[in-house]
């Protein structure tokens, strides 16, 4: 399968842990998308890469969360001290870019469903 | 936050019958596109049509887009039972940079036998 694969699937975790998400995109794509779903929501984008550059984050991306790229292929959500209400499906998705410009079809994973007790 | 919202929030019909739902957004876009979100499984794209696009069809989807209004609507033709899911219109923003979706709360249509 070639597709956007997610690990784990499911996490959980007491108030206060550290969790770290990884997503492996698809092969040749060079953007990777992170994005938080909670229940009857439409995802909400958090950040997005461009190769290893993080070039937008949203005001949502709190300073307890952090993502990297190192080397422009797989990517890690950090999600430091978490708290009750950061229990979400956090997705990841992918999209080839060619030159600038904004919009593309993303690929997406199956998501990590993280549960915070 | 979110800038589009779908309507209606959920939607039932018989199979064979078609399927609108529409979506509204408030700022200029650079495109915008529908994905579906089925129970359990992630989301996958359906149809992107761009700002200066009015109309757009793949297969028994046809997606309009009247930016005067920043409205769209998605029609599915003929449903069918695997049709059941949540459907999401997502924009991307013009200008800027940015290359984040921004969703809807999504439509959840059941298609009933």
């Amino acid at each position: 399968d070639t597709g956007v694969s997610q690990n784990p699937r499911h996490k959980i975790t007491k108030r206060g842990q550290n969790v770290t998400f990884r997503c492996d995109p698809i092969s040749e794509h060079n953007r990777l998308y992170w994005y938080r779903q909670t229940l009857g929501q439409g995802p909400e984008f958090l950040t997005y890469f461009q190769n290893e550059a993080q070039l937008e984050k949203s005001r949502l991306l709190s300073d307890r969360f952090s993502a990297e790229r190192p080397k422009g292929s797989f990517s890690t959500l950090e999600i430091q001290r978490t708290e009750q209400g950061d229990s979400a499906m956090y997705l990841c998705a992918s999209s080839l870019a060619l030159g600038g410009g904004a919009g593309r079809e993303q690929f997406f994973g199956p998501g990590t469903r993280l549960t915070v007790l | 936050s979110q800038q589009g919202e779908e309507d209606p929030q959920a939607l039932s019909i018989q199979e064979g019958e078609n399927a609108t739902m529409n979506c509204s957004y408030k700022t200029s876009i650079n495109n915008l596109q529908w994905y579906r979100q089925n129970s359990g499984r992630g989301l996958v794209h359906l149809i992107l049509i761009r700002s200066n696009e009015r109309e757009k069809h793949s297969g028994r989807l046809r997606v309009t887009l009247d930016t005067s209004k920043k409205s769209s609507s998605l029609l599915i033709t003929a449903s069918r039972a695997a049709d059941t899911a949540s459907y999401f219109c997502a924009t991307a923003l013009s200008g800027g940079g940015a290359d984040g979706l921004t969703f809807g709360k999504g439509t959840h249509l059941i298609i009933q036998p």
